[in-house]
């Protein structure tokens, strides 16, 4: 049974610093891997998305690599700003046979002080 | 593209009472899926359709839940006899099964929820 996990649950960290989310999941046979924010008692926004034969994904100051061997992903946020505070959730396709639900960690709450 | 819609945004209901919830796809997205959220955790999944077909539910849709998708377009969510423990933010999506310029195959993208509160 494929399992998400995402440390730390909580990251507070001051403005302009460069940080790092972390995802791992149990089973490698993954279709793709996509990561959220999750504004409080909002929906999820999709930030990038991670076919299984790629290796990083860059969309302005984030970048997502995937290590689809060792089961891990990682959310580079480069210069966090205040507005990057939020909910962070990472999810995986199991596989393209399986209808294309997904499964999610728990997510890391971040917090960027000014 | 006017995103996935949701509604009611906020729902408060006494147990035993039943609600429905309905979601709106973004246009030409012919999957859809509801995922159900409590707080402090990530979305889990409960079901989704391909067009109207419902092709997958999960152990966590109980016989109180059900859910249609009617002509393929909007779907609701009806829940029977609610109990304190439906309590919970649940989430549509909707993704698209064909390669649309601008989009990332099979991707992914959630409505604003609809938040329930059982009490």
């Amino acid at each position: 049974k494929q399992e998400v996990t995402q440390i730390p649950a909580a990251l507070s960290v001051p403005e302009g610093e460069n940080l790092v989310l972390n995802c791992s999941f149990t089973d490698s046979a993954i279709y793709n891997l996509q990561w959220f924010r999750q504004d409080p008692g909002k929906g999820l926004t999709s930030l990038l998305l991670i076919q299984s034969s790629q290796r990083e994904q860059t969309s302005g100051r984030l970048n997502a690599s995937l290590d689809k061997s060792s089961g891990r992903s990682t959310l580079y946020i480069a210069a966090s700003q205040p507005g990057d505070s939020a909910t962070y959730l990472c999810a995986v396709r199991p596989g393209l046979e399986q209808g294309g639900k997904l499964i999610f960690g728990q997510g890391t709450e971040l917090s960027v002080k000014p | 593209d006017t995103g996935v819609s949701q509604d009611p945004r906020h729902k408060i209901t006494k147990r035993g009472q039943n609600v429905t919830f309905r979601c709106d796809p973004i246009s030409e997205h012919n999957r859809l899926y509801w995922y159900r959220q409590t707080l402090g955790q990530g979305p889990e999944f409960l079901t989704y359709f391909q067009n109207e077909a419902q092709l997958e539910k999960s152990r966590l849709l109980s016989d109180r839940f059900s859910a249609e998708r009617p002509k393929g377009s909007f779907s609701t969510l009806e829940i029977q006899r609610t109990e304190q423990g439906d309590s919970a933010m649940y989430l549509c999506a909707s993704s698209p099964f064909r390669l649309i310029p601008g989009r990332s195959l099979y991707e992914q993208y959630f409505g604003p929820g609809t938040r329930l509160t059982v009490t």
